[in-house]
């Protein structure tokens, strides 16, 4: 069975430029949440989806934005990035409903930025 | 907003030796998870503490969450280097989680 799968494992991109970063949940999950991991640091929650729309938002500018598709897929974009959007893309996968927070977690996308 | 405070923020312990890491909140915790991170990789899922007073153990991993459901402790007994990585509290919030910053456990063989 497999998990929750990122895509790509690591990317390099200069200031200016835009990325999207991809994911397939766990099978049997509906919910797909994304998360930022500066180096050091605890994951931040950006964004979740459910049924293809965003239905919580963490304090993050518009520049990051999502999508999830009906096969429960889902991708993040950044545009215009920083420097200081290097990190680690987690995303997580959920079923929603009582228990949803029991996140499984792919390995990430590693995002440098020069 | 919620925030978790993790200590210590890193640990070096001997093998074998037993060592506890405390996640205190600033708001009544209704939903406590454990996760484990291996340096640069996902996060994977320890425990789940829902009930002020709740004990759970897996293998030589055991979590409690306090009567107040303010605070909660992960213990580990006779650790061993495959418990080494960075261990990170989550907390509900409406629908999402939000972590601590985590803590960097090293096991010396």
């Amino acid at each position: 069975d497999a998990g929750v799968t990122q895509s790509p494992t690591h990317l390099i991109k200069t200031r200016g430029q835009q990325v999207t970063l991809r994911c397939s949940p766990k099978s049997g999950h509906d919910t797909v949440s994304w998360y930022q991991q500066a180096l050091g640091q605890g994951p931040q929650f950006i964004f979740q989806y459910y049924e293809e729309e965003e239905r919580q938002r963490g304090n993050f500018p518009d520049r990051f934005s999502g999508h999830q598709f009906p096969n429960y897929s889902s991708e993040l974009n950044v545009n215009a990035l920083l420097l200081g959007d290097s990190a680690l893309y987690l995303c997580a996968s959920s079923q929603y409903g009582p228990g949803a927070n029991v996140l499984t977690f792919g390995a990430g996308s590693r995002l440098t930025v020069l | 907003s919620q925030e978790l405070e993790q200590s210590p923020q890193s640990l070096i312990v001997q093998e074998g030796k037993n060592l506890t890491i405390n996640c205190t909140s600033s708001k009544t915790l209704y939903g406590l998870y454990w996760y484990k991170q291996k340096y640069g990789e996902g996060l994977i899922f320890l425990m789940m503490l829902q009930k002020g007073g709740e004990e759970k153990s897996h293998e030589k991993i055991t979590a409690k969450l306090d009567e107040k459901k303010q605070q909660s402790s992960l213990h580990i007994t006779a650790s061993q280097p495959s418990h080494a990585g960075i261990y990170l509290c989550g907390a509900d919030k409406m629908n999402d989680m939000r972590f601590g910053a985590g803590t960097r456990l090293t096991v010396k063989p």
